[in-house]
């Protein structure tokens, strides 16, 4: 089983910042991870897949990088609506299918 | 406009049943996998389960192995989870997600139901 860590576990972030989010793999997974956003209250939304894909509606200020085990995400000018808690998943390496730990973006 | 509801959460006593379903709209159906995601309460993401398009092939999370099934039905856009036993530490939400391309493709999760509660407690 491929284990995927996330780190921080919390980021205090200002609005109008920068935020970076980091997601490790126990093995390569080449590009096959995907990223999501999920608000409280509310099912997971698809942000990222193919590390750097952004999906359909995504707005450009997600961007997503890395291969192998260390990929990042960042969030260039952090909005009121981003402040959530970001999961990365792999999807090379399956089953199981495994998901991070989760990073909790929230305002500083 | 793609639309996923999950329903037959509630309350189960340890050792029960239950059967989950999600029904879907705006897509074609079986041309796209199926995913059972779940969320213990404060915790992160699950994978549970996965079936193709077809249904011909499933694969399931080593945790609940041996007592979960996912199916599908084609024929009126839905799918469904048993699970049997149950156990306290299957209280959760449960997500059906679908495959972000058609069949084969790779297992990423471009939509999601808002989820069914399931509380396992006697």
């Amino acid at each position: 089983e491929i284990i995927v860590t996330q780190s921080p576990a919390t980021l205090s972030v200002s609005p109008g910042e920068r935020a970076t989010l980091s997601c490790r793999a126990s093995q390569s997974v080449r590009t096959k991870i995907a990223w999501y956003q999920q608000r409280p209250g509310q099912a997971p939304r698809l942000l990222i897949y193919a590390a750097s894909t952004r999906a359909t509606g995504i707005p450009a200020r997600f961007s997503g990088s890395g291969s192998g085990t260390e990929f990042t995400l960042t969030i260039s000018s952090l909005q009121s609506e981003d402040f959530a808690v970001y999961y990365c998943q792999q999807y090379n390496t399956w089953p199981p299918l495994t998901f991070g730990g989760g990073t909790k973006v929230e305002i500083k | 406009e793609v639309q996923m509801l999950e329903s037959g959460g509630g309350l189960v006593q340890p050792g029960g049943s239950l059967r989950l379903s999600c029904v879907v709209s705006g897509f074609t159906f079986d041309d796209f996998a199926m995913n059972w995601v779940r969320q213990s309460p404060g915790k992160g993401l699950e994978w549970v389960s996965t079936i193709s398009g077809s249904g011909g092939a499933r694969y399931y999370a080593d945790s609940m192995k041996g007592r979960v099934t996912i199916s599908r039905d084609n024929s009126q856009n839905r799918l469904f989870l048993q699970v049997n036993p149950v156990r306290a530490d299957d209280t959760g939400v449960y997500f059906c997600a679908k495959n972000g391309a058609p069949d084969p493709a790779d297992p990423f999760f471009d939509h999601w139901g808002l989820g069914t509660l399931v509380t396992v407690s006697s």
